[in-house]
């Protein structure tokens, strides 16, 4: 079975400031890892994937994310922060475990609150 | 390209009606996947259809049913509304099952029951 805690529900960082948000899987085969960002009032848009290529994953709007595998997790990242980075990050693992489709499983998401 | 769009984008209703929620794929996706995302949750998922059959449902009572069209479009009918209904329904499509294929969302249906 798979499943994904996301530790922290709100985030606080000043702008310019690093930005990281944890993500710890849990997941009986090799997982496939996404980060999807939420901003207000929208549905979710991808951020990055990881497919067992490159463990370091790199996204859109200057995010990454590294797969180490012996700490399950998929923590995010971004070195620095912009007001504009303020939403909410839902992390989420698909292992083909749910009847052989790759259908994810989403964290509880983490509130990115940036600071002026 | 033409994203996922769904309809209407709030709606309320009063606890035991019924309500259809509706979700054009983006153009060229197969697949299609229903979630309920309830306030300060994470999406949860309902059902999946691909080519017009159920290919795999989350943990929802039969009241929450579906729908895939040929044209890859999709319905969400939830029956017999509770107040825990109360929730955003998001529509994603992708292009395969079976594999990474990252989800495209919609915007939402908010859905209110009172």
């Amino acid at each position: 079975a798979q499943s994904v805690t996301q530790l922290g529900s709100h985030v606080s960082v000043s702008e310019g400031a690093l930005v990281l948000l944890r993500c710890n899987y849990s997941s009986s085969v090799p997982p496939y890892l996404f980060w999807y960002v939420q901003y207000p009032n929208q549905g979710l848009q991808l951020l990055l994937k990881y497919t067992s290529a490159a463990t370091l994953v790199k996204g859109i709007n200057g995010f990454e994310a590294e797969f180490k595998k012996s700490e399950t997790s998929f923590h995010l990242t971004k070195p620095s922060a912009h007001m504009s980075d303020a939403a909410e990050y839902f992390c989420a693992v698909s292992d083909g475990s749910g009847g052989g489709s790759y259908i994810p499983t989403f964290g509880r998401g983490t509130s990115l609150i940036v600071h002026p | 390209e033409t994203g996922v769009t769904q309809s209407p984008t709030h709606l309320i209703k009063t606890r035991g009606q019924q309500v259809t929620l509706r979700c054009s794929s983006q153009s060229g996706h197969n697949t299609v996947s229903w979630y309920q995302q309830a306030l300060g949750q994470g999406p949860q998922f309902i059902f999946q259809y691909y080519r017009e059959e159920e290919n795999g449902r989350g943990n929802f009572p039969p009241r929450f049913s579906g729908l895939q069209f040929p044209n890859y479009s999709s319905e969400l009918n939830v029956n017999a509304l509770e107040l825990d209904d109360s929730a955003l329904y998001l529509c994603a499509s992708s292009y395969l099952t079976g594999d990474n294929s990252p989800l495209h969302f919609g915007n939402g249906t908010r859905l209110t029951v009172t």
